[in-house]
């Protein structure tokens, strides 16, 4: 069974910093990976979706990487603000399933 | 882009009572839908996938006769907590797969319940 594990759990930084969030999984058979947002008392919104056979995907001040292989991805957010203060989740598409993260904490200090 | 719509997004309901979680894509059909539960600081836990017009399947360890879910269109699921109790407090949500769109998944925005 597909497990999926992201690290920190909570991370906290000052506005501007550049950071990097980890997910990682067992079963590398996904058909495509996902990075999603969920503020506090809302759904998620979807952030990133890099598909099996790309390396990595980019929308504004976010990169996601892809590497199947070692089962691993990151989300790297540039100059952060405190806007991005949410939690992060990745998500592995197996088959029929999502397979989600425990999620990470993010809270951008001003 | 598509959006799948969740009511209502919060509920506070009498323990012993039932309570109906609506589940609709708006501007397309789904005739697949998934319903999560999440409880606090864990994952999102895959609770049922649910087929228009056939039996939902269930994941381990959850009770259908308590969580029934009808999928009657392919617009609309529902997901029905039956004689609700304080453990069954979370939050819950659903997404849709647009039908013939591979494996592209809306989510909706969730829906808290509360059981007191």
């Amino acid at each position: 069974k597909q497990e999926v594990t992201q690290i920190p759990a909570a991370l906290s930084v000052p506005e501007g910093e550049n950071l990097v969030l980890n997910c990682s999984f067992t079963d590398s058979a996904i058909y495509n990976l996902q990075w999603f947002r969920q503020d506090p008392g809302k759904g998620l919104t979807s952030l990133l979706l890099i598909q099996s056979s790309q390396r990595e995907q980019t929308s504004g001040r976010l990169n996601a990487s892809l590497d199947k292989s070692s089962g691993r991805s990151t989300l790297y957010i540039a100059a952060s603000q405190p806007g991005d203060s949410a939690t992060y989740l990745c998500a592995v598409v197996t088959g029929n399933q999502f397979y989600f993260g425990t999620g990470t904490s993010l809270t951008v200090i001003p | 882009g598509a959006v799948v719509s969740q009511h209502p997004s919060r509920v506070i309901c009498k323990s012993g009572t039932s309570v109906k979680i609506e589940c609709r894509s708006l501007d397309f059909q789904a005739t697949t839908m998934f319903w999560y539960r999440q409880f606090p600081k864990q994952s999102l836990m895959l609770m049922a996938t649910s087929n228009e017009g056939s039996k939902a399947t269930y994941e381990q360890g959850v009770e259908k006769d308590k969580f029934l879910i009808n999928h009657a269109s392919l617009t609309l699921s529902t997901l029905t907590v039956t004689s609700a109790h304080p453990e069954d407090s979370s939050f819950y949500i659903c997404s849709a797969r647009p039908t013939n769109s591979g494996n592209t998944i809306y989510f909706g925005e969730g829906s808290w319940l509360t059981v007191v």
